[in-house]
């Protein structure tokens, strides 16, 4: 599965969008990028994924560059509740394949 | 809807003894299932996973087994746990229809003292 950076830490203002860069100019045709975060002690919560279109459902957006070698998550309205890390991964698509969860980006929503 | 349970929420074992943990999925059937335990400042280990009741793929060799003795429910084993078995314990569930986002349970820290 391909490598993906992400920065160690974001600030947001409540209320304000969240946008949240990962690289993966590694990535192979056949690589979905998925989304998911982590409250502290809690399981890794599903977000979003695609393949090359960008993506929307009720907690988020998914932004894919035409080249597929860079993606941005984007929460429309951040709350204190979207603290949390934010892990990128990308990850050819089938049974028995784990997700590589690296360091994630460490999103701080700030009243 | 579909969810995903664990217990217990937190152990903590000696050394040498027996370990169980279990997972249960509502309001799916034939899910693929999955072990996967995250370390201290660490990403997630792929232990192990299943397609079905009594098929089990094993991914990293280590003193722990899993079982999988109903549809829907997923069981952690060891005989002796080790100090390096310590760590948060997460099952997972995926669409066995084809399906392959997986959803993650509310884990259950271990800590072998």
């Amino acid at each position: 599965d391909a490598k993906t950076t992400q920065p160690p830490s974001m600030d947001c203002a409540e209320g304000r969008a969240a946008n949240l860069p990962c690289n993966h100019s590694t990535i192979s045709g056949n690589e979905y990028v998925y989304w998911y975060r982590q409250i502290h002690s809690q399981g890794p919560q599903y977000i979003i994924h695609g393949l090359k279109n960008n993506e929307t459902n009720e907690m988020a957006s998914l932004i894919i560059t035409e080249d597929r070698k860079s993606s941005t998550l984007i929460l429309p309205h951040a709350t204190l509740r979207d603290t949390a890390v934010y892990y990128c991964i990308v990850r050819v698509f089938y049974t028995g394949n784990q997700f590589y969860f690296g360091t994630g980006t460490s999103l701080t929503v700030i009243p | 809807s579909q969810t995903i349970h664990q217990w217990p929420a937190t152990l903590v074992q000696p050394v040498g003894s027996p370990l169980s943990l279990e997972c249960t999925v509502e309001g799916t059937s034939n899910p693929n299932l999955y072990w996967y335990r995250q370390a201290a400042g660490r990403g997630l280990q792929l232990l192990f996973y299943s397609v079905g009741i009594g098929q089990i793929s094993s991914e990293v060799p280590q003193n722990l087994s899993a079982s999988r003795p109903q549809d829907r429910q997923f069981i952690l084993s060891s005989k002796k746990l080790l100090l390096s078995d310590s760590g948060f314990y997460l099952c997972a569930w995926s669409d066995g229809r084809g399906g392959d986002t997986q959803y993650f349970g509310p884990g259950t820290r271990l800590t072998v003292l």
